[in-house]
């Protein structure tokens, strides 16, 4: 099992705004990084740090997070967006990185 | 072109051995952490090992200790990994990705697969 808890699978219409969170106790200690990841494809990074983006990754994805919970925002989610979203950070002990089970969205 | 290509996987018998291989082009190989991360069929992500740029820090799944060695040739701009004693449950994908900063990945290769059964 992770350490880090996402929500399976998560909807949204086209042109709204979906939260896609990621909880764990480490996370009060550590930042989290989010992966995209469309089907048959490698994870592609959206999200590390505080709150950076890579370059070429759309405005309308922000990160932020409270307490033991980091949460991915898409602001205005487009069809282009449906893909497994995955959460990372050390865990608890700081030794290792763990990954979250993963999002599903569907727009 | 900046990329990751990944190598080596197949069909092994359970208590076979594989080497994985991770041929980087595109970018200054010797200066990054490089890690592998694996993905069973219609699973999460799982993270495997990390090697630092010198080879002097090298780190393993705390499940994964004992049958996996990380190592690499910064002349030949690659990353490898070991895999021995393989099992069904070592079934996946595996991916080699690049540590842009610390704990983050910011270039992925392809993956390569891994099918354990007899």
């Amino acid at each position: 099992s992770s350490e880090l808890t996402q929500d399976p699978a998560v909807s949204v219409a086209v042109g709204q705004t979906v939260r896609i969170t990621c909880q764990g106790d480490s996370l009060r200690i550590y930042y989290a990084t989010w992966y995209q990841q469309k089907p048959g494809q490698a994870p592609v990074l959206v999200i590390y740090g505080k709150r950076s983006r890579p370059s070429g990754i759309p405005d309308r994805f922000s990160g932020s997070s409270s307490g033991n919970t980091t949460s991915l925002t898409i602001t205005g989610a487009q069809a282009e967006d449906e893909a497994d979203y995955y959460c990372s950070s050390r865990d608890i002990s700081g030794n290792y990185l763990v990954f979250g089970g993963g999002t599903k969205l569907t727009v | 072109e900046v990329q990751l290509v990944e190598s080596g996987g197949g069909l092994v018998k359970p208590g076979g051995s594989l080497r994985l291989s991770c041929a980087a082009s595109g970018f200054t190989f010797s200066t990054y952490t490089m890690n592998w991360v694996r993905q069973a069929p219609g699973k999460g992500l799982e993270w495997v090992s990390s090697i630092s740029s010198s080879s002097s820090y090298i780190y393993y799944a705390d499940s994964l200790k004992g049958r996996f060695t990380i190592s690499r040739d910064n002349a030949k701009n690659s990353l490898y990994l070991y895999i021995n004693t393989l099992r069904a449950e070592d079934t996946a994908i595996y991916y080699c990705a690049r540590e842009e900063v610390d704990d983050v990945f910011d270039l992925w290769g392809q993956g390569t697969m891994v099918t354990v059964s007899s």
